[in-house]
């Protein structure tokens, strides 16, 4: 069946470090790939997306390629701020519903 | 509104209590979806909703857990006979259309069962 795996957590780095988070999948036929951002206290955020092979998603200084061969998805950030301190959420879909890996905090300290 | 809402935002069940929790997404948004997130884990999809119809049962843990959509809007997941292991928080996002990119999701309700 169709899963999605992270590193585990939690990852921490001094501000202006950069940031690597690790995300590989398995799935049938030719899914579409998403990290989601969940800051404390508040719901579930689309970061970026990408629909099909060698794809780049990127928003906010933050990218991700989509990796057939390898399939994989890691998020990367050159430069992080202590603003961007919250849990990633990698998912795939290829039924429309979402399926999540199991989440990764990220702690940047000042 | 502006974002799906849902309430209650915290809830505190007694073992073996039937609790109902509430959906209400984008106005116009076609499909609607439930996903369950336990402590420290990513969300898991319970159901869908596609206008009024239900369309993907296959997440639900239990005969306990029922969902309906009755005017294609607001949306119920009830819990019957609540168990210690229901506790988790209750997400449901929302969409225009059947992709996983147009999701906007609620900030979830916090369902403990003691």
């Amino acid at each position: 069946g169709n899963s999605v795996t992270q590193m585990e957590g939690p990852v921490t780095l001094s501000e202006e470090a950069f940031l690597t988070i690790n995300c590989t999948y398995t799935a049938t036929g030719y899914p579409s790939l998403f990290w989601y951002v969940q800051y404390p206290g508040e719901g579930l955020q689309l970061l970026l997306k990408a629909t099909k092979a060698d794809d780049k998603g990127s928003n906010k200084g933050f990218e991700a390629t989509y990796r057939k061969e390898t399939t994989s998805f890691h998020l990367e950030k050159g430069s992080v701020q202590v603003s961007d301190s919250a849990v990633y959420f990698c998912a795939l879909s290829n039924t429309g519903k979402l399926i999540f890996g199991q989440g990764t905090t990220l702690q940047v300290k000042p | 509104g502006a974002g799906v809402s849902q309430s209650p935002r915290y809830k505190v069940a007694k073992r073996g209590q039937d609790v109902a929790l509430r959906c209400d997404p984008i106005s116009g948004h076609v499909s609607l979806f439930w996903y369950q997130q336990a402590l420290g884990q990513g969300p898991e999809f319970l159901t869908y909703f596609q206008n009024e119809a239900q369309l993907d049962k296959s997440g639900l843990p239990s005969d306990r857990f029922f969902a309906e959509r009755p005017e294609g809007s607001v949306s119920t997941l009830k819990i019957q006979r609540t168990q210690q292991e229901d506790s988790a928080v209750y997400l449901c996002a929302s969409s225009p259309r059947w992709e996983g990119a147009g999701y906007t999701f609620g900030s979830g309700t916090r369902l403990t069962v003691v």
